[in-house]
């Protein structure tokens, strides 16, 4: 079974920085079916990345995703005050545990 | 557009059943896999198990094999989650996801792409 280690668990940054999750797999997994979600309170987890790098539609372009084999990265570049919210990676049915991005 | 709307909230006492709809717009019904997501209070995502809503085939996660149950009606492009046996542990949102699958230039990809807005089933005496 692959589990799915995000960290941290919480990343605290004021809007304009940059902020760099990390998602990391026991093994090595296939980057077609990595993908990361945010989700705001009382919201559904919205899509933003699939196949590890590409931004789902409508998605601004200041999402990034990279990675491969055991180790992937989700880069927001520069943070707007609607990013502060929990991100999850997701390796085909599994989900990393989130990181909570928090407003410092 | 894609829509995916739930059932209403559900209060249930521990050992009753509880079935949450999911009723899809917007795209051909049965050309999309529909999975079925829980999120326990405060907590993470944790993936339940999948339909195929051509065939009804299902595929469910180890944790609730036995106690889950997905059905379709393509007459109404509704998918159907059925948890029985419940316990206090299955408080949680409960969520339907569309099973997306792009392929470009031989690569397939899969993710959930459009998700339902969650439907909180509360288990209490």
């Amino acid at each position: 079974e692959i589990v799915m280690t995000q960290s941290p668990a919480t990343l605290s940054l004021s809007p304009g920085e940059r902020a760099t999750l990390s998602c990391r797999a026991s093994q090595s997994v296939s980057s077609s079916y990595l993908s990361w979600y945010q989700q705001k309170p009382g919201q559904a987890p919205r899509l933003l990345i699939y196949g590890a790098s590409t931004r789902a539609t409508g998605i601004p372009a200041r999402f990034s995703g990279s990675g491969s084999g055991t180790d992937f990265t989700l880069t927001i570049s520069s943070l707007q005050p609607e990013d502060f919210a929990v991100y999850y990676c997701q390796q085909d049915y599994t989900f990393g545990q989130g990181t909570k991005l928090e407003i410092k | 557009q894609v829509q995916l709307v739930q059932s209403g909230a559900e209060v249930k006492k521990p050992g009753a059943s509880v079935k949450v709809s999911c009723k899809a717009s917007g795209y051909t019904f049965t050309s999309y896999y529909m999975h079925w997501v829980r999120q326990a209070p405060g907590q993470g995502l944790e993936w339940m198990g999948i339909i195929n809503p051509s065939g009804g085939s299902t595929s469910y996660a180890q944790k609730f094999q036995g106690r889950v149950t997905m059905t379709r009606d393509t007459s109404t492009s509704t998918v159907y989650m059925e948890l029985s046996s419940l316990r206090s542990e299955d408080t949680a949102v409960y969520y339907c996801a569309r099973g997306a699958r792009y392929c470009t230039n031989g690569v397939c990809y899969r993710a959930f792409d459009y998700w339902g807005q969650g439907t909180l089933v509360t288990v209490s005496s």
